[in-house]
């Protein structure tokens, strides 16, 4: 049963960093690549952008570069999300959420199929 | 970037009820369209891709619909458990972009 386990919630001070992991269970992280989605409090979804977990190649969406990044260590089956000089305007919870390709006669139609429970990460001094 | 518009942002309805949900993007996206839905303090969970592909283990109330530039996702018989944000998302051309949701709320 495929299971995407989130770390805990973050407090962080303005300028400080952190490590958002994300452990999939239940597949190898190497056959799907994984979404990074952001949601500020109160607010809608927002697709920060994916890594290809099969190259380690990352596609940011524009206002998630620079200091957003995302990682993968295959020894444990994890995806990270790291972001640095953080702002208070960072805090929100952010999600992990597999990707895949799922087929309708000849065509193929990108999903995020299953999602972690989510890390709530608050910026504040 | 593809805008996505989700007009209302939110909608009340009765239990029993059929409710349309637009969305719409700011090209065409053929049908390159998905519907996720989220209840409070839980994580997202997809309901139709492809525009009109019912996801495996979703009940047979949901329905999506359209191509192009205009989609609707459809609850036929609304239950008390539908009370949820619906989002759609254009998975076209990067980045993936949200709607901005609609929160169906008991009437």
């Amino acid at each position: 049963q495929v299971q995407l386990v989130q770390s805990g919630s973050e407090l962080k001070k303005p300028g400080a960093s952190v490590k958002v992991s994300c452990k999939a269970s239940g597949y190898s992280i190497t056959t799907y690549g994984m979404n990074w989605v952001r949601q500020a409090p109160g607010r809608g979804l927002e697709w920060m952008g994916w890594i290809n977990t099969n190259t380690g190649n990352p596609t940011y969406a524009q206002g998630f570069t620079g200091r957003f990044v995302f990682t993968l260590d295959t020894s444990v089956n994890t995806a990270y999300l790291q972001i640095s000089s953080l702002k208070p305007e960072d805090t929100a919870m952010y999600y992990c959420a597999r990707a895949d390709n799922y087929r309708v006669y000849l065509t193929y139609y990108y999903v995020m199929d299953s999602w972690g429970q989510g890390t709530l990460v608050t910026v504040s001094s | 970037d593809i805008q996505m518009t989700q007009s209302p942002s939110s909608l009340s309805a009765s239990v029993g009820d059929r409710v349309t949900i637009p969305c719409r993007a700011s090209q065409s996206i053929s049908k390159n369209l998905n519907w996720y839905q989220q209840k409070p303090r839980k994580a997202p969970n997809l309901l139709i891709y492809g525009a009109s592909s019912l996801e495996s283990g979703v009940p047979s109330r949901f329905s999506g619909s359209g191509s192009g530039t205009d989609f609707i996702l459809t609850i036929s018989s609304l239950q008390p458990e539908d009370f949820a944000t619906y989002y759609c998302q254009q998975t076209d051309s990067y980045p993936h972009t949200f709607g901005q949701g609609t929160k169906l709320e008991m009437k």
